[in-house]
């Protein structure tokens, strides 16, 4: 399988863990996006990489949230101290890069119960 | 008022209709994406739009820059077409990332 993959698939942690998760691209993409998306709602977007370069992060990431993408290639997210508030499904997306080529293709999303 | 408006949020039709879903968006955009999610949560993109109109087996996506306005069509629908569509945009400005609407929930009865 070539497409988008994270690791795990489901996570159920108590208030106050840490979790990581783990995004595999697709292997030529430079860009890698996470976004969260919570019951109902549509996707929100919390970063993204060009490279290993963290080029934009969202409000919604609070100083818990840390994103990484150390050689450029898979992208780890870590939140720290969870809270209730912190389940959610949480989504990599990769894209090549470049207007006309710029589709995102999206992982299968880990989903995250803080209990 | 969200950036990326749809409508309907909900939709159930009998299969072979006709289905229509719209988007409706406040802001300059680089690109549109119509993308769709079946239960447990995974995404596929079916289109990305800038202009015009794209089709792929039974399925339309048109846009209407100066309107900012695109809708995804359905001919002849089927069960397995019950899904959640989802309207995303990319901003004209430079950024990278996708603001999506909240998404239509389509169901199709045989």
């Amino acid at each position: 399988d070539t497409g988008v993959s994270q690791d795990p698939r489901h996570k159920i942690t108590k208030r106050g863990q840490n979790v990581t998760f783990r995004c595999d691209p697709i292997s030529e993409h430079n860009r890698l996006y996470w976004y969260r998306q919570t019951l109902g709602q549509g996707p929100e977007f919390l970063t993204y990489f060009q490279n290993e370069a963290q080029l934009e992060k969202s409000r919604l990431l609070s100083d818990r949230f840390s994103a990484e993408r150390p050689k450029g290639s898979f992208s780890t997210l870590e939140i720290q101290r969870t809270e209730q508030g912190d389940s959610a499904m949480y989504l990599c997306a990769s894209s090549f890069g470049g207007a006309l080529k710029d589709t995102q293709y999206f992982g299968p999303g880990t989903r995250l119960t803080v209990l | 008022k969200n950036e990326v408006e749809q409508s309907p949020q909900n939709l159930t039709a009998q299969e072979g209709e006709f289905i229509t879903i719209n988007c409706s968006y406040s802001v300059g955009i680089s690109a549109l994406h119509w993308l769709q999610q079946h239960p447990g949560g995974g995404i596929v993109s079916l289109f990305m739009l800038s202009s015009g109109k794209k089709k792929h087996g039974r399925l339309i996506a048109t846009i209407n820059i100066q309107e900012k306005h695109s809708s995804l069509h359905i001919t002849a629908s089927h069960p397995r077409d019950s899904a959640v569509y989802i309207c995303a945009v990319r901003s004209a400005f430079g950024n990278e990332k996708l603001t999506f609407g909240t998404g239509t929930r389509l169901t199709i009865i045989p």
